[in-house]
């Protein structure tokens, strides 16, 4: 089982700023790698998929990278509506883990 | 417009049973995977089980294997979780979630069902 540690656990910005969230897997997952973000009583929103892919409607500022065991989500300048919980997941192998989440707060 | 809606959820004693539901619309429901995944009060997602399109492969997170039994019925779009033997650990809320490009990320999610397990 393939699992995925997320850092930090809550990063604290301000709007503007750029925002740099990692996850890194306990074994080479490829490219196969996604993002989501949560916002509090909804439900999971796909960013990011195959590491760097951004899914249908995700602005640009939201970037994704890496390959193999180490990925980087990167935000580029914070919105307001950015401000939630933000995930990785895997499908390289069964069974597709997420990671434990990092939270991104309003500093 | 995707829409998957979840059903069935509630309040159920430890060893009890319950059956949800997912209605899919707005898109060919039967060439898709769907999956289930859930989120313990205050804590992060979790994989639960998955079911490949048409006929379908069945997947399932090891600590359910032999409770849960994830199912579809592809004339009546619908995605179903049967879930035996619950217990205190299986309470959050159950989303239904829809694969794409024929591998395990979830472009689509419904709003979520919630599950309590207590006496």
């Amino acid at each position: 089982e393939i699992v995925l540690t997320q850092s930090p656990a809550t990063l604290s910005l301000s709007p503007g700023e750029r925002a740099t969230l990692s996850c890194r897997a306990s074994q080479s997952v490829s490219i196969y790698l996604a993002w989501y973000q949560q916002k509090p009583g909804q439900a999971p929103r796909l960013l990011i998929f195959d590491a760097s892919s951004r899914a249908t409607g995700i602005p640009a500022r939201f970037s994704g990278s890496g390959s193999g065991t180490d990925f980087t989500l990167t935000i580029s300048s914070l919105e307001p509506e950015d401000f939630a919980v933000y995930y990785c997941q895997q499908r390289s192998k069964w069974p597709p883990a997420f990671g434990q989440g990092t939270r991104l707060e309003i500093k | 417009e995707v829409q998957l809606v979840e059903s069935g959820g509630g309040l159920v004693q430890p060893g009890g049973s319950l059956r949800l539901s997912c209605a899919a619309s707005g898109f060919t429901f039967t060439n898709y995977a769907m999956a289930w995944v859930r989120q313990a009060p205050g804590r992060g997602l979790e994989w639960v089980s998955a079911i490949l399109g048409g006929v379908g492969s069945t997947y399932y997170l090891d600590s359910v294997k032999g409770r849960f039994t994830i199912s579809r019925d592809n004339s009546k779009n619908t995605l179903f979780l049967q879930i035996n033997s619950l217990r205190a650990e299986d309470t959050a809320v159950y989303y239904c979630a829809k694969a794409f490009g024929g591998g395990s990320f979830y472009d689509h999610w419904g709003q979520g069902i919630l599950v309590t397990v207590s006496s």
